[in-house]
Protein backbone atom coordinates (compact mmCIF):
# COMPACT_ATOMS: atom_id res chain seq x y z
CA UNK A 1 0.00 0.00 0.00
CA UNK A 2 1.10 3.11 -1.14
CA UNK A 3 -0.72 5.44 0.95
CA UNK A 4 -2.51 7.09 -1.74
CA UNK A 5 -5.78 8.29 -1.04
CA UNK A 6 -8.10 10.21 -4.07
CA UNK A 7 -11.15 12.21 -3.51
CA UNK A 8 -14.06 11.45 -4.64
CA UNK A 9 -13.97 8.49 -6.00
CA UNK A 10 -17.09 9.35 -8.42
CA UNK A 11 -18.81 12.50 -9.63
CA UNK A 12 -20.99 13.44 -12.08
CA UNK A 13 -20.93 17.37 -12.98
CA UNK A 14 -22.60 19.39 -15.76
CA UNK A 15 -20.90 21.24 -18.56
CA UNK A 16 -19.60 24.15 -17.60
CA UNK A 17 -18.94 23.70 -14.23
CA UNK A 18 -15.42 23.74 -11.97
CA UNK A 19 -14.11 20.79 -10.39
CA UNK A 20 -11.08 19.83 -7.73
CA UNK A 21 -10.07 16.69 -7.61
CA UNK A 22 -7.82 15.59 -4.92
CA UNK A 23 -4.72 13.57 -4.21
CA UNK A 24 -3.39 13.15 -0.99
CA UNK A 25 -0.29 11.11 -0.09
CA UNK A 26 0.82 9.42 3.74
CA UNK A 27 4.79 9.65 2.85
CA UNK A 28 6.05 13.01 1.90
CA UNK A 29 7.35 12.15 -1.56
CA UNK A 30 8.63 15.15 -3.87
CA UNK A 31 7.07 13.98 -6.96
CA UNK A 32 3.52 13.47 -7.95
CA UNK A 33 1.30 12.94 -11.22
CA UNK A 34 -2.15 13.10 -12.72
CA UNK A 35 -2.76 10.47 -15.21
CA UNK A 36 -6.24 10.02 -16.86
CA UNK A 37 -7.42 6.69 -18.65
CA UNK A 38 -9.76 6.29 -21.87
CA UNK A 39 -10.39 3.28 -23.44
CA UNK A 40 -7.89 2.55 -26.46
CA UNK A 41 -5.15 5.28 -25.11
CA UNK A 42 -3.57 3.82 -21.54
CA UNK A 43 -2.83 6.42 -19.37
CA UNK A 44 -1.80 9.85 -20.27
CA UNK A 45 -0.08 12.12 -18.62
CA UNK A 46 -2.06 15.71 -17.51
CA UNK A 47 0.48 17.21 -15.10
CA UNK A 48 3.03 16.57 -12.37
CA UNK A 49 5.01 18.03 -9.44
CA UNK A 50 8.34 18.28 -8.12
CA UNK A 51 8.14 19.77 -4.85
CA UNK A 52 5.56 22.59 -3.18
CA UNK A 53 4.48 24.84 -6.06
CA UNK A 54 6.75 22.89 -8.64
CA UNK A 55 4.44 21.84 -11.38
CA UNK A 56 4.77 21.59 -14.87
CA UNK A 57 2.24 19.93 -17.63
CA UNK A 58 2.07 16.96 -19.53
CA UNK A 59 1.02 15.79 -22.71
CA UNK A 60 -2.57 16.50 -22.47
CA UNK A 61 -2.80 18.98 -20.09
CA UNK A 62 -5.33 21.57 -22.06
CA UNK A 63 -8.05 23.00 -19.75
CA UNK A 64 -6.42 21.32 -16.58
CA UNK A 65 -4.70 23.10 -13.56
CA UNK A 66 -3.07 21.77 -10.63
CA UNK A 67 -1.80 22.95 -7.42
CA UNK A 68 0.48 21.88 -4.40
CA UNK A 69 0.56 23.96 -1.31
CA UNK A 70 1.84 21.02 1.00
CA UNK A 71 3.92 17.93 -0.40
CA UNK A 72 1.43 15.66 0.69
CA UNK A 73 -1.59 17.06 -1.54
CA UNK A 74 -1.83 17.63 -5.22
CA UNK A 75 -5.25 18.79 -6.49
CA UNK A 76 -6.42 18.85 -10.37
CA UNK A 77 -8.65 21.76 -11.18
CA UNK A 78 -11.10 21.60 -14.21
CA UNK A 79 -11.72 24.81 -14.54
CA UNK A 80 -14.70 23.90 -16.80
CA UNK A 81 -15.80 20.93 -16.94
CA UNK A 82 -15.95 19.67 -20.80
CA UNK A 83 -17.74 16.04 -21.75
CA UNK A 84 -14.48 15.56 -23.22
CA UNK A 85 -12.72 15.44 -19.83
CA UNK A 86 -15.31 12.12 -19.03
CA UNK A 87 -12.25 9.96 -17.87
CA UNK A 88 -11.05 8.20 -15.10
CA UNK A 89 -8.25 10.05 -13.57
CA UNK A 90 -5.54 8.72 -11.63
CA UNK A 91 -2.72 10.01 -9.15
CA UNK A 92 0.38 8.78 -9.09
CA UNK A 93 4.01 8.75 -6.87
CA UNK A 94 7.26 8.49 -7.97
CA UNK A 95 9.46 6.69 -4.79
CA UNK A 96 13.02 5.01 -4.77
CA UNK A 97 12.94 1.43 -6.43
CA UNK A 98 14.16 -1.28 -4.53
CA UNK A 99 17.96 -2.02 -6.30
CA UNK A 100 18.40 1.10 -9.09
CA UNK A 101 15.93 3.56 -10.17
CA UNK A 102 12.19 4.31 -9.04
CA UNK A 103 8.99 3.17 -9.64
CA UNK A 104 5.41 4.45 -9.60
CA UNK A 105 2.78 4.14 -7.44
CA UNK A 106 -0.88 4.45 -8.08
CA UNK A 107 -4.15 5.99 -6.36
CA UNK A 108 -7.51 4.14 -6.53
CA UNK A 109 -8.80 6.76 -9.27
CA UNK A 110 -11.51 9.18 -9.83
CA UNK A 111 -14.26 8.29 -12.18
CA UNK A 112 -15.79 11.20 -13.71
CA UNK A 113 -18.39 12.19 -15.70
CA UNK A 114 -19.28 15.24 -17.35
CA UNK A 115 -22.88 15.14 -18.89
CA UNK B 1 10.62 10.91 -26.65
CA UNK B 2 9.20 7.46 -25.74
CA UNK B 3 6.72 5.71 -27.17
CA UNK B 4 5.06 2.40 -26.44
CA UNK B 5 3.50 -0.11 -28.47
CA UNK B 6 1.09 -3.42 -27.13
CA UNK B 7 0.60 -5.67 -29.72
CA UNK B 8 -2.87 -7.02 -29.40
CA UNK B 9 -5.47 -5.43 -27.20
CA UNK B 10 -7.55 -8.28 -26.06
CA UNK B 11 -5.64 -12.37 -25.55
CA UNK B 12 -7.55 -14.98 -24.79
CA UNK B 13 -6.26 -17.96 -23.48
CA UNK B 14 -7.15 -21.33 -21.19
CA UNK B 15 -6.72 -21.76 -17.86
CA UNK B 16 -2.81 -23.53 -17.23
CA UNK B 17 -1.67 -21.86 -20.96
CA UNK B 18 1.54 -19.75 -21.58
CA UNK B 19 0.67 -16.05 -21.64
CA UNK B 20 2.20 -14.02 -23.40
CA UNK B 21 1.74 -9.99 -23.83
CA UNK B 22 3.64 -8.29 -26.29
CA UNK B 23 5.39 -4.60 -25.81
CA UNK B 24 7.80 -3.06 -28.05
CA UNK B 25 8.86 0.53 -26.47
CA UNK B 26 10.87 3.46 -28.43
CA UNK B 27 13.26 5.45 -25.87
CA UNK B 28 16.20 7.69 -27.17
CA UNK B 29 18.24 6.38 -24.32
CA UNK B 30 18.39 3.06 -22.47
CA UNK B 31 15.19 3.14 -20.93
CA UNK B 32 13.07 2.06 -18.05
CA UNK B 33 10.78 -0.41 -18.56
CA UNK B 34 7.33 -1.30 -16.26
CA UNK B 35 4.32 -3.69 -16.31
CA UNK B 36 1.39 -2.74 -14.58
CA UNK B 37 -1.88 -4.89 -13.81
CA UNK B 38 -5.20 -3.35 -13.40
CA UNK B 39 -8.30 -5.54 -12.09
CA UNK B 40 -11.46 -4.39 -12.40
CA UNK B 41 -12.33 -1.06 -10.85
CA UNK B 42 -9.05 -0.86 -9.11
CA UNK B 43 -5.86 1.73 -9.35
CA UNK B 44 -2.81 -0.11 -11.44
CA UNK B 45 -0.51 -2.51 -9.30
CA UNK B 46 3.34 -2.91 -10.42
CA UNK B 47 4.12 -6.03 -11.47
CA UNK B 48 7.90 -5.83 -12.49
CA UNK B 49 10.19 -3.44 -13.66
CA UNK B 50 13.73 -3.44 -15.76
CA UNK B 51 16.57 -1.00 -14.97
CA UNK B 52 19.62 -2.33 -16.16
CA UNK B 53 20.70 -4.83 -13.79
CA UNK B 54 19.38 -7.62 -15.19
CA UNK B 55 17.79 -8.61 -18.71
CA UNK B 56 14.96 -11.15 -17.50
CA UNK B 57 13.15 -9.48 -14.66
CA UNK B 58 10.86 -11.76 -12.38
CA UNK B 59 7.70 -10.17 -10.74
CA UNK B 60 5.06 -10.87 -8.56
CA UNK B 61 1.98 -13.46 -9.07
CA UNK B 62 4.78 -15.96 -11.60
CA UNK B 63 5.19 -13.03 -13.99
CA UNK B 64 8.64 -12.28 -15.77
CA UNK B 65 9.66 -10.39 -18.81
CA UNK B 66 12.81 -10.25 -21.06
CA UNK B 67 14.08 -6.86 -22.05
CA UNK B 68 15.91 -7.43 -25.56
CA UNK B 69 17.98 -4.41 -26.91
CA UNK B 70 18.45 -5.54 -30.34
CA UNK B 71 14.30 -5.77 -30.77
CA UNK B 72 12.99 -2.90 -27.97
CA UNK B 73 10.76 -5.71 -26.19
CA UNK B 74 10.15 -6.35 -23.12
CA UNK B 75 7.39 -9.12 -23.40
CA UNK B 76 5.46 -10.09 -20.30
CA UNK B 77 5.14 -14.02 -19.82
CA UNK B 78 3.74 -16.70 -17.55
CA UNK B 79 3.75 -20.01 -17.51
CA UNK B 80 0.78 -20.94 -16.91
CA UNK B 81 -2.40 -18.70 -16.47
CA UNK B 82 -4.89 -18.81 -14.03
CA UNK B 83 -8.00 -17.71 -13.88
CA UNK B 84 -6.95 -14.92 -11.58
CA UNK B 85 -4.83 -13.24 -14.04
CA UNK B 86 -7.99 -11.91 -16.02
CA UNK B 87 -6.83 -8.55 -16.25
CA UNK B 88 -5.93 -5.50 -17.97
CA UNK B 89 -1.92 -5.09 -18.51
CA UNK B 90 0.30 -2.07 -19.49
CA UNK B 91 3.87 -1.59 -20.41
CA UNK B 92 5.19 1.75 -19.68
CA UNK B 93 8.55 3.09 -20.54
CA UNK B 94 10.10 6.22 -17.99
CA UNK B 95 11.38 9.13 -19.74
CA UNK B 96 14.70 9.16 -18.12
CA UNK B 97 15.83 12.08 -20.74
CA UNK B 98 13.80 15.07 -19.12
CA UNK B 99 13.79 14.18 -15.37
CA UNK B 100 10.12 14.10 -14.86
CA UNK B 101 10.26 10.31 -13.91
CA UNK B 102 6.82 10.02 -15.68
CA UNK B 103 5.85 7.31 -17.59
CA UNK B 104 4.63 6.97 -20.98
CA UNK B 105 2.31 3.90 -21.25
CA UNK B 106 0.85 1.56 -24.18
CA UNK B 107 -3.08 1.48 -24.85
CA UNK B 108 -2.97 -2.01 -22.80
CA UNK B 109 -3.80 -5.44 -23.59
CA UNK B 110 -6.78 -7.49 -21.80
CA UNK B 111 -6.31 -10.83 -20.69
CA UNK B 112 -8.80 -13.16 -20.72
CA UNK B 113 -8.45 -16.97 -18.83
CA UNK B 114 -10.76 -19.30 -20.03
CA UNK B 115 -11.25 -22.30 -18.04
Amino acid sequence: DAGITQSPRHKVTETGTPVTLRCHQTENHRYMYWYRQDPGHGLRLIHYSYGVKDTDKGEVSDGYSVSRSKTEDFLLTLESATSSQTSVYFCAISVPGTGEGYEQYFGPGTRLTVT
Amino acid sequence: AQSVTQLGSHVSVSEGALVLLRCNYSSSVPPYLFWYVQYPNQGLQLLLKYTSAATLVKGINGFEAEFKKSETSFHLTKPSAHMSDAAEYFCAVSDLDTGRRALTFGSGTRLQVQP
